[in-house]
């Protein structure tokens, strides 16, 4: 398909395991946007890729959360010794992050993660 | 922090009705994007409106832009069932999108 992919759709976890969370963005789009959803609230912004520029960080909540995109493309959020409140949806969006900034995002449909 | 705020956070009219929906932000901005929500998963993009534009329309939904408020309202006419979701509103600044906690629009039958 031609929309953004994620995998998995749901994971549940242990507390204290590590998950990897991929996500692979339409091609062709230079901006890949990860977010965190908890039920019922609104979407907290984790990290931004812009084509070949150091990424934007600023969201990560602590540093057991890192994240990759290799060669431009695919997508890897990482959370390290999982907690229970990173119970959440993450959600994954790519754009062609034009100059302006922001241009239409698409999304994946994102990847339930449950720590138990 | 959230860069926009959507007010009010739920909203549930009959259909058929109007629904309208605001937007508060706090930066400058290049451009405003609304989203929908359908069962807390992926978000759909709606419509776009430039910070050199004041209104746009795409059909039964129109948005408006104050950039001296620094808000925005997004109205869906003649509501329908198929309306019920959560709306957001995303400010696109030099880079990242940001979004605000979304209206929870209900349309009862």
């Amino acid at each position: 398909g031609a929309g953004v992919s994620q995998s998995p759709s749901n994971k549940v976890t242990e507390k204290g395991k590590d998950v990897e969370l991929r996500c692979d963005p339409i091609s062709g789009h230079t901006a890949l946007y990860w977010y965190r959803q908890s039920l019922g609230q609104g979407l907290e912004f984790l990290i931004y890729f812009q084509g070949n520029s150091a990424p934007d960080k600023s969201g990560l909540p602590s540093d057991r959360f890192s994240a990759e995109r290799t060669g431009g493309s695919v997508s890897t959020l990482t959370i390290q010794r999982t907690q229970q409140e990173d119970s959440a949806v993450y959600l994954c969006a790519s754009s062609f992050g034009g100059r302006q900034g922001g241009t239409e995002a698409f999304f994946g449909q994102g990847t339930r993660l449950t720590v138990v | 922090s959230q860069q926009g705020e959507e007010d009010p956070q739920a909203l549930s009219i009959q259909e058929g009705e109007n629904a309208t929906m605001n937007c508060s932000y706090k930066t400058s901005i290049n451009n405003l994007q609304w989203y929908r929500q359908n069962s807390g998963r992926g978000l759909v993009h709606l419509i776009l409106i430039r910070s050199n534009e004041r209104e746009k329309h795409s059909g039964r939904l129109r948005v408006t832009l104050d950039t001296s408020k620094k808000s925005s309202s997004l109205l869906i006419t003649a509501s329908r069932a198929a309306d019920t979701a959560s709306y957001f509103c995303a400010t696109g600044g030099a880079q990242k999108l940001v979004f605000g906690q979304g209206t929870r629009l209900t349309i009862n039958p």
